[in-house]
């Protein structure tokens, strides 16, 4: 069974510290994923990571950045955290795909709440 | 614009009345479309993924559908424990994944 694990289920931050969220896989995924999950707007992509040291832009990255520097694991990092970051983070992995996306599978999730 | 619509937003049913929920896409060239469940406080449970119109997968109560603008997921006399939020996603190419706001469903005893 594929498990993806994450740091912290429940984090409570104040506003302008730096946040970090980390997340693991055991299925040698090559392929990471940062959501973010709202109310009324559903899962949107932050980042995601091809590969080590890879990275690319989602659909909302401002505010954050990622890291991976080994396969299993892939870093969300928030420089500066805002009461607008208050969210449900999900963090997901796959296999490459090719021209198909492989199934996503997804962690437990971080509810962070910032003050 | 939304790519990904789920209907209905919310469904109550009692245990044993069947139903489904659709999802309906504007993407061109589907790639394939993906069907979670998830639970309240935790992550997305991988159900489904479907790949051309006409194909069907099933997994115990639950059957999932595909044409060439929407998916359905029937839920066969539910039970309480399928209740839950599913959700639907498509992708839509460059590592992406579009996903609809979910159909909220409560299984009443």
């Amino acid at each position: 069974d594929v498990k993806v694990t994450q740091s912290s289920r429940y984090l409570v931050k104040r506003t302008g510290e730096k946040v970090f969220l980390e997340c693991v896989q055991d299925m040698d995924h090559e392929n990471m994923f940062w959501y973010r999950q709202d109310p009324g707007l559903g899962l949107r992509l932050i980042y995601f990571s091809y590969d080590v040291k890879m990275k690319e832009k989602g659909d909302i990255p401002e505010g954050y950045s990622v890291s991976r520097e080994k396969k299993e694991r892939f870093s969300l990092i928030l420089e500066s955290a805002s009461t607008n970051q208050t969210s449900m983070y999900l963090c997901a992995s796959s296999s490459p795909g090719g021209v198909r996306m492989d199934t996503q599978y997804f962690g437990p999730g971080t509810r962070l709440t910032v003050l | 614009e939304d790519q990904v619509t789920q209907s209905p937003e919310a469904l109550r049913l009692q245990e044993g009345e069947s139903s489904s929920l659709n999802c309906s896409y504007t993407v061109s060239g589907l790639r394939g479309l993906f069907w979670y469940r998830q639970d309240p406080g935790k992550g997305p449970e991988f159900l489904f993924t479907l790949y051309s119109a006409g194909e069907e997968k099933e997994k115990e109560r639950l059957k999932a559908t595909l044409t060439k603008k929407e998916s359905f997921l029937h839920i066969t006399a539910p039970k309480p424990e399928d209740s839950a939020t599913y959700l639907c996603a498509v992708d839509y190419g460059n590592n992406r994944l579009a996903f609809g706001k979910g159909n909220q469903v409560v299984v009443i005893p």
